[in-house]
């Protein structure tokens, strides 16, 4: 079983339009998170939930909307969307054990591309 | 502001031969430290993390790290590099909040 999946894969669409990516989490974690890597493979993370709640916003556009309908699941919506939205979204899940830092798990990410 | 710095965008070793790969941190706390690799067109995958303890850290497929406090570095090192190792290698420091912020990368290209 994946234990952190991503749908679509690929994600072809047109300039402004609306599109959603979907991350779900089979290991029982209770934080999840998105990471866009650009076309010069910079990663760098936009938003992070901690059991459906918010707990980082990396000053990403406000066309972002990332969605947690449960803690296993965090999606990630995208309106008007633009060229430069071209790029590779991670989803990736941790568990907080009362430790300083968390390991986190990636998703095998989805590659969208504005045209 | 915590940042990663990897100063090799692109490193060609022939297969067999060492390789280290370069990244340095800048952190106020403790640092939590990770090395990624990606293959074209793949997720990420951990080869190996630095939390406490030991400052050489061993990961999979033999690659190890050694993190020095003093140089505020976390290199990675493969004894013996296989054509298979070609691929895009990323460190990171664990942050506040628990993000990772990455460095921007190290392509390894192997030749034969």
């Amino acid at each position: 079983d994946t234990a952190v999946s991503q749908t679509p894969k690929y994600l072809v669409t047109q300039m402004g339009n609306d599109k959603s990516i979907k991350c779900e989490q089979n290991l029982g974690h209770d934080t999840m998170y998105w990471y866009k890597q650009d076309s010069k493979k910079f990663l760098k993370i936009m938003f992070s939930y901690n059991n459906k709640e918010l707990i980082i916003n990396e000053t990403v556009p406000n066309r972002f909307s990332p969605k947690s309908p449960d803690k296993a699941h965090l999606n990630l919506h995208i309106n008007s969307l633009e060229l430069g939205d071209s790029a590779v979204y991670f989803c990736a899940s941790s568990q907080p054990d009362g430790s300083s830092y968390n390991e986190q798990f990636f998703g095998p990410g989805t590659r969208l591309t504005v045209l | 502001a915590q940042s990663v710095t990897q100063p090799d965008i692109h490193i060609t070793v022939s297969e067999g031969a060492s390789l280290e790969l370069r990244c340095n941190y800048s952190y106020g706390a403790t640092p939590y430290l990770f090395w990624y690799v990606q293959s074209p067109g793949q997720g990420l995958q951990l080869l190996l993390k630095y939390f406490s303890g030991d400052t050489l850290v061993q990961g999979i497929k033999g690659f190890e790290a050694e993190f020095k406090r003093s140089q505020s570095s976390f290199n990675l090192r493969k004894p013996s590099v296989h054509w298979s190792d070609a691929a895009e290698y990323f460190c990171a420091v664990g942050a506040w909040g628990n993000k990772l912020v990455f460095g921007a990368g190290t392509i390894l290209r192997v030749k034969s």
